[in-house]
């Protein structure tokens, strides 16, 4: 199965930071990577799909970039609702396997 | 509006078994891919199985291959997943997930989940 290697597994940073978080697949996966946020007691929110299209609705802010094994998340700005849990997901090959998760906290 | 309900958790002894529906609306339910994904308290997600539009396609995590077994029944919008022969460490949070996208890593939707606990 494909591992995702998630980093950091938790960041804190302040209101107005920009913030970065990586994705590291075990092989190849071309950009078939989604990133989701996920905040306590909630279903989650899918953020960002074939590692850099944005989802419609989802603010401008984020943005995701990267293909073959390295993939990043960014928030350019951070705003107090984002602070949260995210994950990165690929679909290139089954299993399925999702990142371990980055907790977002505010500093 | 687009929805997804999953019923059918609660409460079950090792080595039992329990059926997930989900229930969807406001989209057209036969032309998508459909997933099971779950969480265990406190822990991160885990994709569960993947079933394609036509039920052709189907699979499963390792981890619950030979155990569960998903399904849907597009004629009434509907998603399942039998499980059978379950352990403490399937309790978890169980989502079904819509793909928006194949190959994209794109799960759009999701329903607000339902929580199975296997203990005795």
């Amino acid at each position: 199965a494909i591992q995702m290697t998630q980093s950091p597994s938790s960041l804190s940073a302040s209101v107005g930071d920009r913030v970065t978080i990586t994705c590291r697949a075990s092989q190849d996966i071309r950009d078939d990577l989604g990133w989701y946020q996920q905040k306590p007691g909630k279903a989650p929110k899918f953020l960002i799909y074939a590692a850099s299209s944005l989802q419609s609705g989802v603010p401008s802010r984020f943005s995701g970039s990267g293909s073959g094994t390295d993939f990043t998340l960014t928030i350019s700005s951070l705003q107090p609702e984002d602070f949260a849990t995210y994950y990165c997901l690929q679909d290139y090959d089954y299993p399925c396997t999702f990142g371990q998760g980055t907790k977002l906290e505010i500093k | 509006e687009v929805e997804l309900v999953e019923s059918g958790g609660g409460l079950v002894k090792p080595g039992g078994s329990l059926r997930l529906s989900c229930a969807a609306s406001g989209f057209t339910f036969s032309s998508y891919r459909m997933n099971w994904v779950r969480q265990a308290p406190g822990k991160g997600l885990e994709w569960v199985s993947s079933i394609s539009s036509s039920s052709t396609y189907i699979y499963y995590a390792d981890s619950v291959k030979g155990r569960f077994t998903i399904s849907r029944d597009n004629a009434k919008n509907s998603l399942y997943l039998q499980m059978n022969s379950l352990r403490a460490e399937d309790t978890a949070i169980y989502y079904c997930a819509k793909v928006h996208i194949e190959a994209a890593g794109a799960l759009d939707i999701w329903g607000q989940g339902t929580m199975v606990t296997v203990s005795s």
